[in-house]
């Protein structure tokens, strides 16, 4: 069972504006959300996260917004650069555990 | 500062073999995972670690073992190869998972 979805495979935006990734999940007993970056032929990094008791963390470029009641969580990237093409993985931490979606590949053209 | 570091980098292996990954971390970190990384499927926790001597399974754990007997290593053992086996494996760890983990640059697995 797939508990946190990553429904795009891919997504394109022009260098400045505004890259959205979005991400739903299905377990209310979700603690923590990250996002981790990964560039190919390396491991994932890590990026920011936000606890489920709050609704916004803001790290630089970096904003991730929780929606709890509709489990549902976004990373805004703003201004998007070249250098942010990448894939871009969420996860939600329960306990022990740590759930992955199946990543968003963004291209940010110049 | 090394961080987590995994070798082999590159394996071919054949069905029915035995072999272990290596991982390492020099961060003192007490939590250690594995994930494998297959296409379309983001990453799957195999097992992991919450301090030396402590491990348990993840979501996916068959034909897989593993131990911890000290802070900084965290080996993966594949009791003997299948072809499903045939992905990218990272090593992972974190002072909290709440605080995100450093990973490794993982070990690209292929079983013929």
């Amino acid at each position: 069972d797939q508990q946190v979805k990553q429904n795009s495979p891919s997504l394109s935006v022009q260098e400045g504006r505004i890259s959205i990734l979005n991400c739903d999940y299905t377990n209310s007993m979700f603690d923590y959300f990250l996002w981790y970056k990964k560039y190919p032929a390396e491991g994932p990094t890590f990026l920011i996260s936000i606890s489920s008791i709050k609704d916004k963390n803001e790290d630089g470029r970096f904003t991730v917004f929780l929606n709890k009641s509709a489990k549902h969580l976004s990373l805004h990237i703003v201004p998007s650069q070249p250098g942010d093409s990448a894939v871009y993985f969420c996860a939600a931490h329960w306990g022990n555990d740590m759930r992955f979606g199946a990543g968003t590949r963004l291209t940010v053209k110049p | 500062n090394a961080g987590v570091t995994q070798t082999p980098k590159f394996q071919v292996l054949k069905t029915g073999q035995s072999m272990t990954l290596q991982c390492a971390q020099d961060m003192n970190h007490e939590y250690m995972s594995w994930y494998r990384q297959d296409p379309g499927m983001g990453l799957r926790l195999i097992h992991y670690s919450v301090g030396a001597g402590i491990t348990d399974q993840g979501e996916v754990p068959n034909g897989y073992n593993v131990s911890r007997s000290t802070t900084e290593d965290f080996p993966l053992r594949l009791l003997s190869a299948a072809p499903s086996q045939t992905s990218v494996y990272f090593c992972a760890s974190t002072p909290r998972p709440e605080e995100g983990y450093t990973f490794g640059s993982g070990t690209r697995l292929t079983v013929v």
